[in-house]
């Protein structure tokens, strides 16, 4: 079993929908959660953090459920800026160190 | 702030050559800098972890004679893939950490990307 899994999409939506996306990761001592963003050809950007008690920031809406080992990203009102790659990132503590591990990403295409 | 610079952006080279890569912390001390490598449609796979003034940890399956990383000091770190082959060709990102933040986000490079012919 991967340590993060995502489905790998591609949502196709058009542009004002709201999406969901979900993650999963087996590594219950997980410390940190993030989502970020890739854009075709470039390194990820951290799009936001996600939080136990679940976040905000302005259209894009991160949750966290520890008991379940599931995190969620949703985004309303989607632009055409928003066609990327979501990557769920896991950091957890192993072999002496803090690690990051990513998701293979969900594909996102907003079209007019 | 937080800004990770790795040099050069695209490489294409002949079977056989060694490359070096650099990844610098441009305004702040990096005291753990990491590399992944990213093939296509495939997730970010963390190569190594390397603390500066000290040898890296390879992750399992990843070949420390091949993938040479130094991390002289804190504001940069390289990865020197030698003799390079067809099969190394991929996407090669480092991002970097200041001491005492494992839990925040790490900064990213905007990374490599290597051809061998």
């Amino acid at each position: 079993r991967k340590e993060v899994e995502q489905d790998p999409g591609p949502f196709n939506v058009p542009e004002g929908a709201t999406v969901a996306f979900n993650c999963t990761y087996s590594n219950s001592a997980s410390q940190s959660f993030f989502w970020y963003r890739q854009d075709c050809r470039k390194e990820p950007k951290l799009l936001m953090s996600v939080y136990s008690s679940g976040n905000e920031d302005g259209r894009f809406t991160a949750q966290l459920n520890r008991a379940s080992q599931y995190i969620s990203l949703l985004i309303r009102d989607s632009k055409l800026s928003d066609s990327a790659t979501y990557l769920c990132v896991v950091n957890f503590f192993s072999g002496g160190y803090n690690k990051l591990i990513f998701g293979a990403g969900t594909r996102l295409a907003v079209h007019p | 702030g937080a800004v990770v610079s790795q040099h050069p952006s695209w490489v294409i080279c002949k079977s056989g050559t060694s490359v070096k890569i650099e990844c610098r912390s441009l305004d702040f001390q990096a005291t753990t800098m990491f590399w992944y490598r990213q093939f296509p449609k495939q997730s970010l796979m963390l190569m190594a972890t390397s603390n500066e003034g000290s040898k890296a940890t390879y992750e399992q399956g990843v070949e420390k004679d091949k993938f040479l990383i130094n991390h002289a000091s804190l504001t940069l770190s390289t990865l020197t893939v030698t003799s390079a082959h067809p099969e190394d060709s991929s996407f090669y990102i480092c991002s970097a950490r200041v001491f005492g933040t494992q839990n925040q986000p790490q900064h990213f490079g905007d990374g490599t990307r290597l051809s061998i012919l």
